[in-house]
């Protein structure tokens, strides 16, 4: 079964405008963490924002933040004010009670002006 | 600047020849990790290692192998016997396995086709 699922495979959104791209998990474990990296078309994977499965607040990280609904095994990430730098692919990804980052599939956001 | 660096940029590998990839990184991590990237893919794991002189399989360990001789150090070769090695593989590394929290930072990558 897939454990990391983005059901978006490509997003649109304008210039300064808000946008979120999907991401659900499964796992069984308690403790575990959530993570989001965006690839841009260089190919380097940069690390955005974590998510651990404890923490009851949801993460920030300047213009990113993380809506972490544990209920509902989600963990969408939120751009804020998007950027024509903001093209890129971005990946959720989960780190259970293993040393292993399991990743989703991506979702190709793009900016226009 | 510290970082994770990888080369070379680009890699062509012949029918039955052994390539290898290298990684370095001066982050002072004692984890690192090569994963392979397929087009419209996510990043699947290959090898991993949480020290120096030890490292185990991931999920698709077949046709390749590591070694890691130094902390900074976890070159990957690709070995004949992997019969589809046009990826993109990228390494990456974190302060020390355990624990979720442990962010892995990536290089660059090196994208390797076959001739």
């Amino acid at each position: 079964a897939q454990k990391i699922t983005q059901t978006q495979p490509g997003m649109f959104v304008q210039e300064k405008e808000a946008v979120t791209l999907d991401c659900t998990y499964d796992t069984s474990d308690q403790s575990y963490g959530l993570f989001w990296y965006k690839q841009p078309s260089s190919g380097e994977m940069i690390f955005l924002i974590y998510q651990g499965s404890y923490d009851e607040q949801n993460a920030t990280e300047g213009r990113y933040s993380l809506n972490f609904q544990k209920a509902r095994k989600s963990a969408n990430l939120v751009i804020s004010a998007s950027q024509l730098g903001d093209s890129a692919m971005y990946f959720c990804a989960m780190r259970e009670s293993t040393d292993k980052l399991i990743f989703g599939t991506g979702t190709r956001l793009q900016v226009f002006p | 600047d510290g970082g994770i660096t990888q080369s070379p940029k680009y890699l062509f590998r012949k029918e039955g020849q052994n390539v290898t990839l290298s990684c370095e990184q001066n982050l002072n991590h004692d984890a690192m990790y090569w994963y392979r990237q397929d087009p419209g893919q996510g990043l699947r794991l290959i090898y991993y290692s949480q020290i120096v002189n030890d490292f185990q399989k991931g999920d698709i360990a077949e046709g390749y192998s590591v070694s890691r001789e130094k902390k900074e150090s976890f070159p990957l070769t690709v070995t004949s016997a992997q019969k589809n090695p046009t990826a993109f593989y990228l390494c990456a590394s974190s302060i020390g396995s355990g624990g979720d929290g442990e962010t892995q930072y990536f290089g660059p990558g090196t994208r390797l086709l076959v001739l």
